[in-house]
């Protein structure tokens, strides 16, 4: 059991499609993540919670847009994608935004855009 | 730029053969280091981290890796892998809040 959960697992969207990819940690922690992880290249931190306040959009195009209501659930809100979007996104929790802490990572969606 | 980067792309090898990893990272100061590790099917999990202390660092199922300062290096080491071992494994380094991963190196190992 990893403590943090993501849905859905698999999500196919057309490019002019918007849809949600939800987040949720049973573990207690104050900072979460979205990063993006592409074939055969590091993981890309895209976005960071700490306390439900943002504290890092790493570039991120804005056609991304994460919404934290709370400091259990993460959602991250998808538009007019395009197919190089597709990858898998994980998310991520921890006790808090320290560097020395460990995260823990849920299973990821794994996203096609066609 | 702060950079993590991993020698291998895919490393095949025989049951009880001996594994290294190799890992390199580009942070100045203080560093905190981890190796990830993700099982087919499953999430990423943690196999051990290194903060300060002994730079000799034990983690889980037997893996150990070794921080050494001057080169910039947290090595993974097992001595004797296992079939189970088959993974794909992931250095990564952090001196704030963001966590910066290498590319990953495959793992497979033949029984």
């Amino acid at each position: 059991e990893t403590g943090v959960t993501q849905t859905p697992r698999h999500l196919v969207m057309g490019m002019t499609n918007k849809k949600s990819l939800k987040c949720e940690q049973h573990l207690g922690h104050n900072a979460m993540y979205w990063y993006k992880q592409s074939a055969k290249k590091p993981l890309e931190l895209m976005f960071v919670y700490n306390f439900k306040e943002q504290t890092e959009n790493n570039s991120v195009p804005s056609r991304f847009s994460p919404e934290c209501p709370n400091s259990s659930h993460l959602f991250l809100h998808l538009h007019t994608l395009q197919p190089e979007d597709s990858a898998l996104y994980l998310c991520a929790s921890s006790q808090d935004g320290l560097s020395n802490n460990e995260q823990f990572f849920g299973p990821g969606t794994r996203l096609t855009v066609l | 730029a702060q950079s993590v980067s991993q020698h291998n792309h895919h490393v095949i090898l025989s049951e009880a053969a001996s594994l290294e990893l190799g890992c390199n990272y580009s942070y100045g100061g203080t560093v905190n280091l981890f190796w990830y590790v993700q099982y087919p099917g499953q999430h990423l999990q943690l196999l051990l981290k290194y903060f300060s202390g002994d730079p000799l660092v034990k983690g889980i199922k037997g893996f150990e890796a070794e921080f050494i300062k001057s080169k910039f290096s947290f090595n993974l080491r097992k001595p004797s892998v296992q079939w189970s071992d088959t993974a794909e494994y992931f250095c990564a380094a952090s001196n704030d809040y963001k966590l910066s991963f290498g590319a990953g190196t495959t793992v497979t190992v033949r029984a």
